[in-house]
């Protein structure tokens, strides 16, 4: 991902919507790449991952999009819930390093 | 899943002391563990590689002499914050390697240092 250390960015949704976080990343040689979910005062917390040989996987309710030719990932939450209030993180790897870059984070906000 | 933690959760120090952060992997062996810094409102950036055995790799920028890691076991990586000045506070994440994917990372639960 890319992280400039600014202040997070907001998405907020009604609750039982879906909803779409975008990040963006740069490294052309990154080949997996993770979305995480921070709760407040927490470490991430795993929630789905895709590898570059794929463009799109489907978890439980959540899915994510790759486009390698932009260098964009997404992560889509169907019917979401107050539970899923939280700041969300990308990260990507390139196999062999083990070494995660994270982008800049999304705050998920659903409101009632 | 496997479980990394962290100890303590929470520290409150006065500038100049130094302050010792514990990552562990209760069900797994890790030769490699991760340690990122996250300031407020912001990502998690990765300062340094430890590696068991051998010294730690650090990401550029970060002062070496400063946050001095040593991975004395395969479950243990620690984390000290030398001479730590309020500029210091942050939440300190660590993380280590899925063992059977290599590429899946778990993460401790983080601890919070404030230096006052």
């Amino acid at each position: 991902g890319e992280s400039v250390g600014l202040h997070l960015p907001t998405l907020s949704v009604q609750e039982g919507d879906n909803s779409i976080i975008n990040c963006a990343y740069s490294n052309s040689a990154s080949d997996y790449f993770i979305w995480y979910k921070q709760e407040s005062g927490k470490g991430p917390q795993f929630i789905i991952d895709i590898r570059s040989n794929m463009d799109k996987r489907q978890g439980q309710r959540v899915t994510v999009l790759l486009n390698k030719t932009v260098k964009h990932l997404s992560l889509q939450i169907a019917a979401t819930q107050p539970g899923d209030s939280a700041v969300y993180f990308c990260a990507d790897s390139t196999s062999g390093t083990y070494k995660y870059i994270f982008g800049t984070g999304t705050r998920l906000k659903v409101l009632a | 899943g496997a479980v990394v933690s962290q100890h303590p959760s929470w520290v409150i120090c006065k500038s100049g002391t130094s302050v010792k952060i514990e990552c562990r992997s209760l069900d797994f062996q890790a030769t490699t563990m991760f340690w990122y810094r996250q300031f407020p409102k912001q990502s998690l950036m990765l300062m340094a590689t430890s590696n068991e055995g051998s010294k730690a790799t650090y990401e550029q920028g970060v002062e070496k002499d400063k946050f001095l890691i040593n991975h004395a076991s395969l479950t243990l990586s620690t984390l000290t914050v030398t001479s730590a000045h309020p500029e210091d506070s942050s939440f300190y994440i660590c993380s280590a390697p899925d063992p059977l994917t290599r590429n899946e990372q778990f993460f401790g639960p983080g601890t919070r240092l404030t230096v006052l």
